[in-house]
């Protein structure tokens, strides 16, 4: 069965430092991964969807690459604030067509001033 | 101007109660989802519905019963609750299924408790 794992231990990492999460996955090709962010007590929020064909994506301070063949993701955060303080969770499509989205457990990041 | 709502943030029950959450959002979208995260932290997704058409529905205990009156509401009635239902409820949408890769809204949750 699908699967993806996201280091579940927190990263601490001091203001400034580049932050740098990783999903794995097994067990079968996604079209797309997606990453997210959540807050204690709110609910995720969209960061940046990056394809199969796509090596690397960014976005202001974020970058996302996606490697096919190790089956891996990176999410960079350069330059990171105490404000980047969060839980950051992958997510890859399910392996039926029917748009359902699977979520790795998440990583929390701590930038300390 | 909230994107997508959900009532009730907090509620705390006793076993073998029955209760609903209610979801709405104001973005058009067509597809609505519950996910439930448990303590954890993961996601899961539970139902999901385009244009009040049931698409998803994960195996998920017979006494969660989805209800989309409209494309912009989604409800959640749990029957005969127990203390392993204890969770945070998200209601969520997006444009469509998702399936060439949405993006997907969230709520701010809904945090049960049973005891």
């Amino acid at each position: 069965s699908q699967k993806i794992e996201q280091n579940s231990e927190a990263l601490n990492i001091q203001e400034g430092k580049t932050a740098t999460l990783t999903c794995n996955y097994t067990n079968y090709s996604p079209a797309y991964l997606q990453w997210y962010r959540q807050d204690p007590g709110r609910g995720p929020v969209f960061l940046l969807l990056i394809r199969e064909n796509e090596k690397e994506k960014r976005k202001e301070r974020l970058k996302v690459t996606f490697d096919t063949t190790l089956k891996q993701s990176l999410f960079h955060i350069t330059a990171s604030q105490p404000a980047d303080s969060a839980t950051y969770l992958c997510a890859l499509p399910g392996s039926s067509n029917t748009g359902k989205l699977i979520f790795g457990q998440g990583t929390t990041l701590q930038v300390k001033p | 101007d909230t994107a997508v709502s959900q009532t009730p943030k907090y509620l705390v029950t006793q076993m073998g109660n029955d209760k609903s959450i209610k979801c709405e959002q104001n973005l058009g979208h067509d597809t609505m989802y519950w996910y439930k995260q448990d303590s954890k932290k993961f996601l899961k997704i539970m139902f999901s519905y385009n244009n009040k058409e049931l698409i998803i529905n994960e195996t998920v205990p017979n006494r969660f019963s989805p209800k989309s009156p409209d494309k912009a509401h989604l409800n959640l009635h749990i029957n005969s609750l127990e203390l392993g239902d204890s969770a945070v409820y998200f209601c969520a949408s997006s444009p469509g299924q998702g399936i060439t890769g949405n993006t997907i809204y969230f709520g701010e949750g809904s945090w049960l408790t049973v005891v």
